[in-house]
């Protein structure tokens, strides 16, 4: 079945450390974000991808990092520099220079201790 | 920068009647405009979706009406159910030419009493 995982479900981090979430996908998308959800805030973007070995900040990409060295991939490190990290983190993905729709996977529930 | 306002946050209804849920957005380079359904502790997942070269379009019991002159655009949801309870999320296409970015509305938390 075609689809995008996170892993995993739920995290849990102490003050100071980094974690990398973990997405993946096999719709064979080109395009991946990364999206940060909290109560009554809707889903705000922190960084996207259209292509392999390119991605841009979106709107809260501060103490946040990405990588995309593989189509299917994209994880996202949260460095001690995020102040505020607990929250719950959705991945899509969507085809490239399409009408934007977007592909969501489960999320991961991140708290910090 | 794309800004989309969604009202109201929260909408309470009996089971049968209509909720709709309204959005505006300020700008666009591209027409098309979805919303998303999110159960508790899930992703999100595409509901419906409208490109406004028509004003209105129905699947099923979820019915998205547009107009383009106001900014706005609207869900609908005939004769709703119990399990339709869940948060409602509209987005929009930026104003720029960040192709493939959504920006979103802060989301309606929807409750169908049996």
């Amino acid at each position: 079945d075609g689809g995008i995982t996170q892993s995993p479900k739920y995290l849990f981090r102490k003050e100071g450390q980094n974690v990398t979430l973990s997405c993946e996908q096999n719709l064979n998308h080109d395009a991946m974000y990364w999206y940060r959800q909290d109560p009554g805030q809707g889903l705000r973007l922190i960084y996207y991808s259209q292509i392999v070995n390119d991605f841009q900040k979106g709107d809260i990409a501060e103490g946040y990092s990405v990588s995309r060295e593989k189509k299917e991939s994209f994880p996202l490190t949260v460095t001690s520099a995020q102040k505020n990290p607990t929250a719950f983190y959705l991945c899509a993905s969507s085809i490239q220079r399409s009408y934007n729709e977007q592909f969501f996977g489960p999320g991961t529930r991140l708290t910090v201790l | 920068q794309q800004q989309v306002k969604q009202s109201p946050q929260s909408l309470i209804v009996q089971k049968g009647g209509i909720p709709i849920i309204n959005c505006a957005y300020e700008n666009t380079a591209f027409d098309y405009f979805p919303w998303y359904q999110q159960f508790p502790g899930k992703g999100p997942a595409l509901l419906i979706a409208i490109r406004p070269d028509v004003s209105e379009k129905k699947e099923g019991r979820f019915t998205i009406s547009f107009n383009k002159s106001a900014k706005q655009f609207s869900l609908h949801i005939m004769d709703s159910q119990p399990g339709d309870s869940a948060t409602y999320f509209c987005a929009a296409p930026p104003g720029g030419t960040s192709y493939g970015k959504l920006t979103f509305g802060q989301g309606t938390i929807l409750t169908v009493h049996p």
